[in-house]
């Protein structure tokens, strides 16, 4: 089975700083990986998203992430933040299922707040 | 384009009753999934559909159904509502497979009193 381990629930970071919000993947196969975003009351927006094309991955609104097979993991940066991306952030794996198709397997998700 | 259109946003239904939501995919789109996203459990998958023909199943009970009709267009059903059923249901709509991910939509948001 596949599954992703989001590290921190929580992430604080001042406006202007560096975001980075942890993500490790589990999956037997060559994975694909999701990062999605989710404001208040909102669905989710795809950030990203790797198909084992290049490993540094980028994204909408200045987000990168880079996945490194060595350490299982599929972090997600961007250089500078912004209060505008104060939100919830959703780490996700794809697994094909026995019936065909995928269902997307989601971590606990982190609460990005930026300060002034 | 359009994107995944959900109605009604806002539910409040009284436990017991049942409940009907839809989903209208990206056009073109014909794999269609279902997701509930509690403040508990988090984001679960609930079921997919493809071409009309439910491919894959949650480990949710019996009273979550759903279906998918010939346009692509998408109904899930809880019946015997719960007080646990209240969350956020989420649809998802792909062109593929779905391995290279899922437009969301804005969700309903189900209350059950």
């Amino acid at each position: 089975a596949q599954s992703v381990t989001q590290l921190g629930s929580h992430v604080s970071v001042s406006e202007g700083a560096l975001v980075l919000l942890r993500c490790n993947y589990s999956s037997s196969v060559p994975p694909y990986l999701f990062w999605y975003v989710q404001y208040p009351n909102q669905g989710l927006q795809l950030l990203l998203k790797y198909t084992s094309a290049a490993t540094l991955v980028k994204g909408i609104n200045g987000f990168e992430a880079e996945f490194k097979k060595s350490e299982t993991s599929f972090h997600l940066t961007k250089p500078s933040a912004h209060m505008s991306d104060a939100a919830e952030y959703f780490c996700a794996v794809s697994g094909v299922l026995t019936g065909g198709g995928n269902k997307l397997t989601f971590g606990t998700g982190t609460q990005l707040k930026v300060e002034l | 384009k359009a994107g995944v259109t959900q109605t009604p946003r806002y539910l409040i239904k009284t436990r017991g009753q049942q409940v009907t939501l839809s989903c209208s995919p990206i056009s073109g789109h014909r794999s269609v999934s279902w997701y509930q996203q509690t403040p508990g459990q988090g984001l679960q998958f609930l079921f997919e559909y493809f071409s009309e023909t439910q491919r894959n199943k949650g480990n949710f009970p019996g009273r979550f159904s759903g279906r998918q009709f010939s346009n692509s267009r998408s109904e899930m059903n809880v019946s015997t509502l719960e007080l646990g059923d209240s969350a956020l249901y989420l649809c998802a709509s792909s062109n593929t497979g779905g391995e290279y991910g899922y437009t969301f939509g804005s969700g309903t948001r189900l209350t059950v009193v």
